[in-house]
């Protein structure tokens, strides 16, 4: 069965500083990762997508990684402030499915 | 261009009643996507259409219908509504391979 895991299920950092979000998959046959962020009653925003055959994507302060091999991937935010408080959701398309994560939730105090 | 709507942005049904879900791209994408995101939940796919005519089951189908008649369009179907099925329905468009774009969401409560 495809399953996809998010740890830590919420975090809590102070603004400025550097953390990383995680996502694993249970089945490394993937088409590609995307990480979205979601606000409260809100939709979902695109993020970074990453395709099967690359290993990393970057847009601005966000880094994302994959590792098809170990079923993993990684979301870097450098910096962080306050305004990326949200939850934070990996989703994984699979040959015939497509799979999210629960998400993490993350707070940045100012 | 509008992106993804979808209508209405919020419902109260009654057990047993039916209900449509509305769901327009703008976008020309092939691919369009039905999910619900249950309280403090990922999303789960209900259905899916890799094009006009061509619809398939996610991973929650039961309860649910969909139709593709047009690239735009990918309404979502309620029959016999059912308490379980109280969540928020999100619309999805995508090209082949590429981003995922959602609509703003349906709040569904079945009482």
């Amino acid at each position: 069965k495809q399953e996809v895991t998010q740890i830590p299920a919420a975090l809590s950092v102070p603004e400025g500083e550097n953390l990383v979000l995680n996502c694993s998959f249970t089945d490394s046959a993937i088409y590609n990762l995307q990480w979205f962020r979601q606000d409260p009653g809100k939709g979902l925003t695109s993020l970074l997508l990453i395709q099967s055959s690359q290993r990393e994507q970057t847009s601005g302060r966000l880094n994302a990684s994959l590792d098809k091999s170990s079923g993993r991937s990684t979301l870097y935010i450098a910096a962080s402030q306050p305004g990326d408080s949200a939850t934070y959701l990996c989703a994984v398309r699979f040959p015939n499915d497509m799979r999210f994560g629960a998400g993490t939730r993350l707070t940045v105090k100012p | 261009n509008a992106g993804v709507t979808q209508t209405p942005k919020f419902r109260i049904l009654k057990i047993g009643q039916s209900m449509t879900l509305q769901c327009t791209q703008d976008m020309n994408h092939n691919y369009m996507y039905w999910y619900r995101q249950d309280p403090g939940m990922g999303l789960k796919l209900i259905y899916y259409s890799v094009g006009a005519g061509i619809t398939d089951k996610g991973e929650v189908p039961n309860g649910y219908n969909v139709s593709r008649s047009t690239t735009e369009d990918f309404p979502l179907r309620l029959e016999l509504a059912a308490p379980s099925q109280t969540s928020v329905y999100f619309c999805a468009s995508c090209p082949m391979g590429g981003t995922q774009y959602f609509g703003p969401g349906t709040r569904l409560l079945v009482l």
